[in-house]
């Protein structure tokens, strides 16, 4: 069965520093994954997808098939990205069904 | 519309009572989604609507869950005898055939008590 697992429920912290959202996957398969982001009082909405290897808002992800991971990394954190980020995974078949994680809230301190 | 339009916003109800929720989805989007997000959980695939096809149910939690898709366009999702543990936000989503570009409405927070 296909799963996504992100183990922290929170990450607090101060700007600037690093940030690294941890993303887990469980599939037989080659999957495509993805990044949600909601920002507060804001609908959720795609921050990047693996396969455009693109950097938004200064944030980039790498597909590790070896460890099935998906983290998510910024260098400086801003406060203007606390926000809940959600790991996706899609099967790659027809229907483009997402499956998310649990979600993880991070919190950038001033 | 300019964007996934969810109704009502907030829903409170009674246990044992059916509430039906609205979707309506970005003209030209073939595609209908529709997930919960319970508290401290991740978002939670329901059904799948694609054009004319038959909706995939696989995420539906029980037979008291339902929805239907009315001309390729509006969607409504029923929940029959509510119970406590279906308070969560129900939220839609859709995105243009064979795409990954979801674009989800603000959804529909349901309390039932």
């Amino acid at each position: 069965a296909q799963r996504v697992t992100q183990p922290e429920k929170l990450l607090s912290v101060f700007k600037g520093a690093p940030v690294e959202l941890k993303c887990n996957y469980s599939y037989s398969g080659s999957p495509e994954l993805f990044w949600y982001v909601q920002y507060s009082r804001q609908r959720l909405q795609l921050l990047l997808r693996h396969i455009s290897r693109e950097s938004i808002k200064g944030f980039t992800a790498d597909l590790n098939k070896g460890e099935t991971s998906f983290h998510l990394k910024k260098p400086f954190a801003q406060e203007e990205d606390s926000a809940m980020y959600y790991c996706a995974l899609s099967r790659m078949d027809s229907s483009y069904k997402l499956i998310f994680g649990s979600g993880t809230r991070l919190l950038v301190r001033p | 519309g300019a964007g996934v339009s969810q109704s009502p916003s907030n829903k409170v109800t009674e246990k044992g009572k059916d509430v039906e929720l609205r979707c309506d989805p970005i003209s030209g989007h073939t595609a209908l989604y529709w997930y919960r997000q319970s508290l401290g959980q991740g978002l939670e695939f329901l059904i799948y609507f694609q054009g004319n096809s038959a909706p995939d149910k696989s995420g539906l939690p029980s037979d008291r869950f339902s929805a239907e898709r009315t001309g390729g366009s509006v969607s409504t999702l029923t929940i029959q005898r509510t119970q406590q543990e279906d308070s969560a936000v129900y939220l839609c989503a859709s995105s243009p055939q064979g795409s990954y570009g979801y674009t989800f409405g603000s959804g529909t927070r349901l309390t039932v008590v």
